[in-house]
């Protein structure tokens, strides 16, 4: 595609349900980022896919995180048994092969009540 | 793991002052230092970006300087504009791996 697609937009859950975040990256861009923005905060690594190397997983929080990035492309985070404190906005990220050059997605806001 | 430092978390300025934002980062095998700006509800971009194996780069009324001595690197805005108010991201990391994000600096430009 022509960007970085992320969905949902938004996603209100209760807490102690799970959430599944999804992002379509740029077609061809072999590397795959996820952070986390927490309201005013900064940008907190989560997860890094590169082509088919093992992620770097180094970020994710708690055991309840877990991301997925199925035949290169498509990836999944998802977030089990939420927590008021994972209401962020989830932002994913694609580059190119041989350069890490971000192109950032609209972002997942997700309130957890 | 790399981490990144930055300073201030807010700064005002005068239209047509400078700003300067510094950050400073600890794994000396980073090589690549990129900013970013995000304005109000959007998604953060790419504004310029330097690698190890220069010390300073310009584009326009932007610089970034780079002491990989000292393991430190500044953002420079010269000739602020109210479009330049926007909260800026500083990052590190290999030419090819992760990125490691600064806390950023929330930058406004008074009329």
């Amino acid at each position: 595609g022509a960007g970085v697609s992320q969905s949902p937009s938004n996603k209100v859950t209760e807490k102690g349900k799970d959430v599944e975040l999804r992002c379509d990256p740029i077609s061809g861009h072999t590397a795959l980022y996820w952070y986390r923005q927490s309201l005013g905060q900064g940008l907190e690594f989560l997860i890094y896919f590169q082509g088919n190397s093992a992620p770097d997983k180094s970020g994710l929080p708690s055991d309840r995180f877990s991301a997925e990035r199925t035949g290169g492309s498509v990836s999944t985070l998802t977030i089990q048994r939420t927590q008021q404190e994972d209401s962020a906005v989830y932002l994913c990220a694609s580059s190119r092969a041989g350069a890490n050059v971000l192109t950032f997605g609209a972002g997942s806001r997700l309130t957890v009540l | 793991g790399e981490n990144v430092e930055q300073h201030p978390s807010t700064l005002s300025v005068q239209e047509g002052d400078s700003a300067v934002i510094k950050c400073t980062y600890s794994d000396s095998a980073s090589n690549y230092f990129p900013w970013y700006k995000q304005e109000l509800g959007k998604r953060p971009q790419l504004i310029i970006d330097i690698r190890s194996n220069v010390g300073e780069k310009k584009d326009q009324r932007i610089a970034v300087t780079l002491n990989k001595t000292a393991k430190h690197f500044s953002l420079h805005i010269t000739e602020t504009q109210p479009e330049d108010s926007a909260v800026y991201f500083c990052a590190a990391g290999g030419s090819q791996g992760n990125l490691i994000f600064g806390k950023g600096t929330k930058l406004s430009v008074k009329p």
